[in-house]
């Protein structure tokens, strides 16, 4: 089966411009995880769909950081206006549908590395 | 709230070496899930193993091995006989429900 896929994979960008990126679940994946990696630290979840709704976006910066999937299958992730600090690689992840939440595994795709300058 | 632990930031080993990677957790969950996740240079997280909280038993995959301990909430990696494609950073995560929270990694080094 295809794997989660991400565009672009890479992104240089001047603080205070926008940037979106784009992720593909793989076919049949309920939910959708956008997470953030910082440098030598570990993925922080940013934003969880289940379909097209929101179940966690807690930790989303909502200021400047926005995330939708509108049909339920691909999401995009938009970032207005960026700052230095939002330099990470942006890992879309998917698992499938399950009664038991907790069990799924999580494929992530390759991710999208963002420099703000 | 969820917390993993990964007291290990960088390990070096020489090629054939055993190395053990160490996780520890914090859930006042009694049901959840415990994962290990290996992320190559080239940047995309590979799962290798997934524990629930009921399953204490040990696992052993090929030159891999976990140890889930619920008592001192720890689950331990192993890499038996290091080889250099193993070099990697490598995650620990806890699950509940969907929610799935990483420590920070170790990076692990393996030279010939």
């Amino acid at each position: 089966e295809a794997g989660v896929a991400q565009s672009p994979r890479y992104k240089i960008i001047e603080k205070r411009q926008s940037v979106a990126f784009w992720c593909n679940p793989i076919s049949g994946h309920a939910t959708l995880y956008w997470y953030q990696q910082i440098l030598g630290q570990g993925p922080k979840l940013l934003i969880q769909f289940q379909n097209n709704g929101v179940v966690d976006d807690s930790q989303l910066p909502k200021d400047r950081f926005s995330a939708e999937r509108l049909k339920g299958v691909d999401s995009t992730l938009k970032i207005q206006p960026a700052k230095l600090e939002d330099s990470a690689v942006y890992l879309c992840a998917s698992s499938p549908p399950r009664a038991n939440s907790g069990a799924n595994v999580l494929t992530f795709g390759a991710g999208s590395r963002l420099t703000v300058l | 709230a969820q917390k993993v632990t990964q007291a290990q930031t960088e390990i070096s080993v020489v090629e054939k070496e055993d190395v053990t990677l160490d996780c520890v957790y914090e859930t006042r969950d009694t049901t959840y899930y415990l994962f290990w996740y290996k992320q190559p240079p080239s940047g995309e997280l590979v799962f290798l193993i997934r524990r629930n909280s009921f399953d204490e038993q040990n696992e052993i995959s090929g030159r891999y091995s976990w140890n889930f301990q619920k008592s001192t909430s720890s689950f331990n990696f192993t890499i038996t006989a290091s080889q250099v494609v193993d070099s990697a950073v490598y995650f620990c995560a806890l699950k509940r429900y969907s929610t799935l929270t990483f420590g920070k990694g170790t990076m692990l080094l393996v030279s010939p």
